[in-house]
């Protein structure tokens, strides 16, 4: 099966910086998508890897090994507005499906 | 700007209705998928369809169906509505990557159902 882990809650400081790490187990990997949802909003996509190691994206980047099954989402400058569940998603070649985390709640604080 | 559409943002049924929920993408993807996203789970793949009249199971297709007469529109219907399928209700799309790969995708606003 396919299993996808992530922790449920964080709390950071605003202009502090966060990772927020995903683990996966799964067959058939080709890429791992990260998505930010704010509470009662559709997910919206901030990033993705396909191969190993860094992707940045002005305040975020995301990082990918693919040999430990693990993925990073690196926020920066953390702001008010940064308050939201953060999705990580693995694509695999079984039909090109998509295999979803269960979400991390961040919580920014002033 | 890019959109995503679904037909209700929140929708009450009762016990064993049949319940048909619409997404419409305007962005001419090949891809569309339902979803479900309940507390502690995370987002579950129900069905997806990666071109017109074409469908393949998700993860949890008991209880669903879709239909994909067109290429903008992707319809699940619940055959007949239970309790456990109260739930937000997400449809996405996605264009296509070289190779056939999805790319990253879009998804509309989530229609939340209550089955009483």
């Amino acid at each position: 099966g396919q299993n996808i882990d992530q922790p449920t809650e964080m709390t950071a400081t605003e202009g502090a910086i966060v990772q927020i790490n995903c683990t996966y187990q799964t067959s058939g990997f080709n890429g791992l998508f990260w998505y930010q949802q704010h509470a009662g909003e559709a997910p919206t996509f901030l990033s993705y890897n396909v191969l190993d190691g860094l992707e940045e994206k002005g305040r975020f980047s995301s990082f990918l090994s693919r040999s430990k099954g693990y993925s990073y989402l690196l926020l920066k400058e953390l702001q008010m507005k940064d308050s939201a569940s953060y999705l990580c998603a693995v694509r695999v070649y079984n039909f090109n499906k998509f295999y979803f985390g269960s979400g991390t709640k961040l919580n920014v604080k002033p | 700007d890019v959109k995503v559409t679904q037909s209700s943002r929140y929708l009450v049924k009762r016990t064993g209705e049949k319940v048909f929920l619409e997404c419409v993408q305007d962005m001419d993807h090949e891809n569309m998928f339902w979803y479900r996203q309940d507390p502690g789970l995370g987002l579950r793949l129900i069905y997806f369809s990666y071109d017109v009249k074409m469908k393949e199971k998700g993860d949890i297709p008991e209880g669903y169906s879709v239909s994909r007469e067109k290429k903008e529109r992707f319809s699940l219907i619940l055959e007949s509505a239970s309790t456990n399928q109260t739930s937000m209700y997400l449809c996405a799309s996605s264009s296509l990557l070289a190779g056939g790969l999805p790319n990253e995708q879009f998804f509309g606003p989530g229609t939340r159902l209550t089955v009483l």
